[in-house]
C-alpha cells in the first residue's frame, strides 16, 4: 500500500505569490494534518481535518488555509508568501478512532520563498 | 497549552553503545499520549515508540525503550546497541487524548543523534 504522498517535493516561489500543496493520505485514513517545520526546529501544527471538517487550527495567520476533499486528500494554501514561510511542510494521516493515535507522515514539500 | 522541551540539541554515541535522549513536557491534561519520532536526512518522520499516559508500564520496541515519569512530566528515550542507521533527528511529541478525532501533535525542538562507527 502507498504511504502518505505529498506533491510537489520541492517548490520555489517569489514573495507575494500564492502556493498550493497537496497531500494524499493512506487509503482508508480519514484524518489529515498539516505541519510547518522551519529549519532546525520541530514541526508546528497548522491544521487538522477529519471527515472533511476542520478539527483544529494552529497559531498561523489567515494567509494559511486548507481543505479536505471527499476522497480525503487535502490541500494547503498559502497566500501572499513571505520569506518566513520558507519551510518543510509535512502532511500526516491517521485512520481515526478512539484507540488509534498513530500519525503517518509524508516526506514533505520543501518550500523556498525568494 | 502544552509545551515539550528537549534540552539536548545534539548528542553522539559509539556504535553498539547505549544512549538516552531527554524530554520534559508541561500539561494540565490527565489523559494524553507521548511519542518519539525519528527524522533521518530523507525528511520522513517515523514513529519510534508511543506511551499512553494512563499506563504505568514503560513502552519498549526492540532496542528502544522509554522511561516515563508522569509526576515529573519526563519522557526519556533509551536506545540500546546503537546502530549507524539510528543517526537522525529525534523529536519528542505530545498529543492529548480526545476520543480519536483530534490528532494535534506538539513537538519539541529535537535532538540530533549521531552514531559513530
Amino acid at each position: 500500500d502507498a504511504g502518505v504522498t505529498q506533491s510537489p517535493t520541492h517548490l520555489i516561489k517569489t514573495r507575494g505569490q500564492h502556493v498550493t500543496l497537496r497531500c494524499s493520505p493512506i487509503s482508508g485514513h480519514k484524518s489529515v494534518s498539516w505541519y510547518q517545520q522551519v529549519l532546525g526546529q520541530g514541526p508546528q501544527f497548522i491544521f487538522q481535518y477529519y471527515e472533511k471538517e476542520e478539527r483544529g487550527r494552529g497559531n498561523f495567520p489567515d494567509r494559511f488555509s486548507a481543505r479536505q476533499f471527499p476522497n480525503y486528500s487535502s490541500e494547503l494554501n498559502v497566500n501572499a508568501l513571505l520569506l518566513g514561510d520558507s519551510a518543510l511542510y509535512l502532511c500526516a494521516s491517521s485512520s481515526g478512532g478512539t484507540e488509534n493515535t498513530e500519525a503517518f507522515f509524508g516526506q514533505g514539500t520543501r518550500l523556498t520563498v525568494v | 497549552a502544552q509545551t515539550v522541551t528537549q534540552s539536548q540539541p545534539e548528542m553522539s554515541v559509539q556504535e553498539a553503545e547505549t544512549v538516552t535522549l531527554s524530554c520534559t513536557y508541561d500539561t494540565s491534561e490527565n489523559n494524553y499520549y507521548l511519542f518519539w519520532y525519528k527524522q533521518p536526512p530523507s525528511r520522513q518522520m517515523i514513529l519510534v515508540i508511543r506511551q499512553e499516559a494512563y499506563k504505568q508500564q514503560n513502552a519498549t520496541e526492540n532496542r528502544f525503550s522509554v522511561n516515563f515519569q508522569k509526576a515529573a512530566k519526563s519522557f526519556s528515550l533509551k536506545i540500546s546497541d546503537s546502530q549507524l542507521g539510528d543517526t537522525a533527528m529525534y523529536f519528542c511529541a505530545f498529543m492529548r487524548s480526545s476520543g480519536g478525532s483530534n490528532y494535534k501533535l506538539t513537538f519539541g525542538k529535537g535532538t540530533l543523534l549521531t552514531v559513530n562507527p
